[in-house]
C-alpha cells in the first residue's frame, strides 16, 4: 500500500535558521509530489508541486523541494525561515491510476523570534 | 474566483444519529476529495469522487459515504455517529489528479 512519511513531527527552530522537513513515500511508479502548508487559524494551502521535469522545485515564499527519486524522497527546504513560516506542513503523494491521495501525518514548525 | 466551501461550519450530533456535509468546489474542478482530520491523526482519506463516480475510498467503514451531483457539489454522509468520528472533515477539488485546493472544513462533533 502506498504510505508517505514524515519523521519529524514537531520542529522548533529559530528566525533566520535554515529548514528542511523531510517527507518519505512508497510507491514505484510515476507520482505527483506535494507539500501543503496550514497556518494557524487557516485551511490547507498549496506550497509547492512536482509532476516532472527539473527535480528542483521552487514554491511560494520562498520555499524549494527536491524530487530524489532513488531516494524516494521529496525533502522541502528553506534557507532562511521567518516567525510568519509557524504553521504545520503535509506532504502529499498521488500515484498513477486510480491510486489514494496519501498524506503524511504532517510536521508543525514552531520559529522562535 | 471562489474557493471551495463547504457546509455546515460546525455540526454537533449524537452518537447514533446522521450527519451530513457538504461541498462546492472551485468551477471547473470535477474533482472532489473527502478527508477527515482528527487531533494527532493528520489526514485521513475518505473518499474521491470524479465526474460522479466513486473512484476510490479509504479504509473507512460503510458508515461513510456520499455522493457527487451534476454540478459536481459533493455530499458526505456519516451514518450511525460514533464518538471518535468527532473531527474537523475537510473538502478538496481539483481538477483530475493535479493539485487540490482545500475549503475550510467542517467541525463535526458527536456527543
Amino acid at each position: 500500500a502506498q504510505s508517505v512519511s514524515q519523521h519529524n513531527h514537531h520542529v522548533i527552530l529559530s528566525e533566520a535558521a535554515s529548514l528542511e522537513l523531510g517527507c518519505n513515500y512508497s510507491y514505484g511508479g510515476t507520482v505527483n509530489l506535494f507539500w501543503y502548508v496550514q497556518y494557524p487559524g487557516q485551511h490547507l494551502q498549496l506550497l509547492l508541486k512536482y509532476f516532472s521535469g527539473d527535480p528542483l522545485v521552487k514554491g511560494i515564499k520562498g520555499f524549494e523541494a527536491e524530487f530524489i527519486k532513488s531516494k524516494f524522497s521529496f525533502n522541502l527546504r528553506k534557507p532562511s525561515v521567518q516567525w510568519s513560516d509557524t504553521a504545520e506542513y503535509f506532504c502529499a503523494v498521488i500515484s498513477g491510476g486510480y491510486q489514494k491521495v496519501t498524506f503524511g501525518t504532517g510536521t508543525k514548525l514552531q520559529v522562535i523570534p | 474566483e471562489a474557493g471551495v466551501t463547504q457546509s455546515p461550519t460546525h455540526l454537533i450530533k449524537t452518537r447514533g444519529q446522521q450527519a451530513t456535509l457538504r461541498c462546492s468546489p472551485i468551477s471547473g474542478h470535477t474533482s472532489v476529495y473527502w478527508y477527515q482530520q482528527a487531533l494527532g491523526l493528520g489526514l485521513q482519506f475518505l473518499l474521491w469522487y470524479d465526474e460522479g463516480e466513486e473512484r476510490n475510498r479509504g479504509n473507512f467503514p460503510p458508515r461513510f459515504s456520499g455522493r457527487q451531483f451534476p454540478n459536481y457539489s459533493s455530499e458526505l454522509n456519516v451514518n450511525a455517529l460514533e464518538l471518535e468520528d468527532s473531527a474537523l472533515y475537510l473538502c478538496a477539488s481539483s481538477l483530475w489528479r493535479f493539485e487540490q485546493y482545500f475549503g475550510p472544513g467542517t467541525r463535526l462533533t458527536v456527543t
